[in-house]
């Protein structure tokens, strides 16, 4: 069975970082690429971040280039996310999502349970 | 960036009624690139369709997907207490990916 399991979450002050992890079991880490997907209190889904499945690909969506970077290690089956600067708008629930197919351009087949990131003085 | 309207907001329908969603793309997408999700409450998204009308695994078959262009269409044949929840589509077909705004489907 395919498990995600993030954590790191937490409150945070604005301009402040947080690192998310996500352990990854139940099937080859290294031959599936990955992503993270947030989702505002109330709101609806944003993807944010992918990497590959060596890692030579990273993409990232606008609102938080320059500020995230996704990364992973394949001999610790464990994906990351390390935040800086962070803004009141990053709250969210930050799921790790691997999609169905390696490949970017798959839909997202297992998530995590998601990491409530609270960005708040 | 490909935008995906969902209408409407919010859907009232009775246990056993049909349930028809919209997701509409600002631009004509691949229909191999569609996917629908169901999200209940304090879970995470469950993939429910793929490639616009592919059930994904373990999917109950009263879930269809049909639809190309920009105008995709969910359907529940028959809606169990189980189904309500919030749907949405996902484009993955391009950079960056996208999600609609999600249909909410309540009990009346």
């Amino acid at each position: 069975e395919v498990q995600l399991v993030e954590s790191g979450g937490g409150l945070v002050q604005p301009g402040g970082s947080l690192r998310l992890s996500c352990a990854a079991s139940g099937f080859t880490f290294s031959t599936y690429s990955m992503n993270w997907v947030r989702q505002a209190p109330g709101k609806g889904l944003e993807w944010i971040s992918y990497i590959s499945s060596g890692s030579g690909t990273i993409f990232y969506a606008d609102s938080v280039k320059g500020r995230f970077t996704i990364s992973r290690d394949n001999a610790k089956n464990s994906l990351y996310l390390q935040m800086n600067s962070l803004r009141d708008e990053d709250t969210a629930v930050y799921y790790c999502v691997r999609p169905i197919l390696a490949g970017y351009y798959n839909p997202f087949d297992n998530w995590g349970q998601g990491a409530l990131v609270t960005v708040s003085s | 960036e490909i935008v995906l309207t969902q209408s409407p907001g919010t859907l009232s329908l009775s246990p056993g009624e049909r349930a028809t969603l919209s997701c509409r793309a600002s631009q004509s997408v691949s229909s191999s690139s569609l996917a629908w999700y169901q999200q209940k409450p304090g879970q995470a998204p469950r993939l429910l369709i793929y490639a616009a009308s592919s059930r994904a695994t373990g999917i109950p078959d009263r879930f269809s997907g049909s639809g190309s262009g920009t105008d995709f269409t969910l359907t529940i044949s028959r809606l169990e207490p189980e189904d309500f929840a919030v749907y949405y589509c996902h484009h993955y077909g391009t950079s960056p990916l996208t999600f609609g705004g999600g249909t909410r489907v309540e009990i009346k």
